[in-house]
């Protein structure tokens, strides 16, 4: 089974924080994505990369970036964070095109 | 640009009934894939049901169905037998299947079971 791991469930932080996701993937997966999830907005895509060092904005990639030095793994980094980057972060890889394979989600609030 | 619209931000239904999910696209390409996730609660995301835009007949696991109307555009999601597990967030999604596609999401539907 494909397995794709975030490394935290739950974060509590303060506003001005740099905050640190890490997403690990065990498929050889080339694709590795960032969703956001808010009620009544659905999944929209920070960043994703299609190989190693790249990486490619998606529709709301502001306050964001993102590094993939290792296939495996992606991270999604808030430089400093705000209050409206509370949400549920969803991480997702695939192999090409089509379908994705989710990560449990990290809940980020942000104090 | 790729959209997918939900309309229905909930839908209720009888355990063992039968319900549709709504879901509608709009892209210019001809061949694409379309998606249905389930998200139950504080759980993961997991795939439903997958259709690619060529083949003509619908796609069906199980309990679930898919009535694809290419023309119209239109992608709904039939679940038979409801089930109290079957509870749970449904996003429709499309990608079209270029080597380095996204998956576009809907809103999202709120699909509540009733014992």
């Amino acid at each position: 089974d494909v397995k794709v791991t975030q490394s935290s469930r739950y974060l509590v932080k303060r506003t001005g924080e740099k905050v640190f996701l890490e997403c690990v993937q065990d498929m050889d997966h080339e694709n590795m994505f960032w969703y956001r999830q808010d009620p009544g907005l659905g999944l929209r895509l920070i960043y994703f990369s299609y190989d190693v060092k790249m990486k490619e904005k998606g529709d709301i990639p502001e306050g964001y970036s993102v590094s993939r030095e290792k296939k495996e793994r992606f991270s999604l980094i808030l430089e400093s964070a705000s209050t409206n980057q509370t949400s549920m972060y969803l991480c997702a890889s695939s192999w090409k095109a089509g379908e994705l394979f989710f990560g449990e989600g990290s809940r980020l609030t942000v104090l | 640009a790729q959209t997918v619209t939900q309309s229905q931000p909930e839908m209720s239904v009888q355990e063992a009934e039968t319900v549709t999910l709504s879901c509608t696209y709009d892209t210019s390409e001809s061949d694409y894939y379309l998606f249905w996730y389930k998200q139950p609660p504080s759980r993961q995301m997991i795939l439903v049901i997958r259709q690619e835009a060529y083949k003509q007949q619908n796609a069906t696991e199980n309990r679930f169905s898919v009535n694809f109307q290419k023309a119209a555009k239109s992608f709904s999601l039939k679940i038979s037998d409801s089930q109290l597990g079957d509870a749970a967030m449904y996003f429709c999604a499309y990608s079209y299947t270029g080597a380095n596609s996204k998956l576009t999401f809907g809103k999202g539907i709120t699909l509540s079971v009733r014992p």
